[in-house]
């Protein structure tokens, strides 16, 4: 059975600080979701990661993948308190696009 | 912005109560999902459709949960004789599908509002 783990489930982190979310998954997957979910909305897609060390940048967030360990990371540079908000990784499989979802990482960013 | 439209936004029932949810996907979209999220957890994967077929179901969907998307368009889900473990966020989300060869690298699913479910 495929699981997502995620840590840590929950980060506070200063203004202008670096930190690395870890999502390690547990069996072979074809692709590698990042998502962005703000308290009482929907889930907004930010990456996705489709071959061993794939690598995706937006602004402050860098997404990566290593197939070969089950591993990606979302890194965060310079955090701003927009940062703000608990993010999800999500592997699918061809054979069935239904996503697996990790817990999740709240990420609260402070001054 | 024709994005996933989801109604009604909160629900509030009475245990033993039956409730339907309306989704409307994007409308070029091929696959429509549902998923159920609680309070701290990730969303987790109930049934999903491909036009009018219903290809998988969770086993987390007991006899009292059907699904169904009549016209390949919008899609339903009903609970009934609902429980207070059914309380959660139920989620809909719409893509074109890996293998529609129209997904932009990766089976991207967009993802509605929700609607909130409190069973009394």
């Amino acid at each position: 059975e495929l699981k997502v783990e995620q840590n840590p489930l929950f980060l506070s982190m200063q203004e202008g600080k670096n930190y690395t979310i870890y999502c390690n998954y547990s069996t072979t997957s074809d692709r590698l979701y990042w998502y962005r979910q703000d308290p009482g909305k929907s889930l907004e897609s930010l990456f996705v990661l489709l071959s061993n060390g794939a690598v995706k940048q937006e602004g402050r967030l860098m997404a990566s993948l290593d197939t070969k360990a089950r591993l990606s990371t979302l890194h965060i540079t310079a955090a701003v308190h927009d940062l703000s908000a608990t993010y999800f990784c999500a592997v699918d499989r061809t054979v069935t696009d239904k996503l697996i979802f990790g817990t999740g990482t709240r990420l609260q960013v402070f001054p | 912005d024709t994005g996933v439209s989801q109604d009604p936004r909160h629900k509030i029932t009475k245990r033993g109560q039956n409730v339907t949810f309306r989704c409307d996907p994007i409308s070029e979209h091929n696959r429509l999902y549902w998923y159920r999220q609680t309070l701290g957890q990730g969303p987790e994967f109930l049934t999903y459709f491909q036009n009018e077929a219903q290809l998988e179901k969770s086993r987390l969907l007991s006899d009292r949960f059907s699904a169904e998307r009549p016209k390949g368009s919008f899609s339903t889900l009903e609970i009934q004789r609902t429980e207070q473990g059914d309380s959660a966020m139920y989620l809909c989300a719409s893509s074109w599908g890996f293998n529609s060869g129209r997904a932009q690298g990766g089976n991207i699913q967009y993802f509605g509002a929700g609607t909130r479910l409190s069973v009394l």
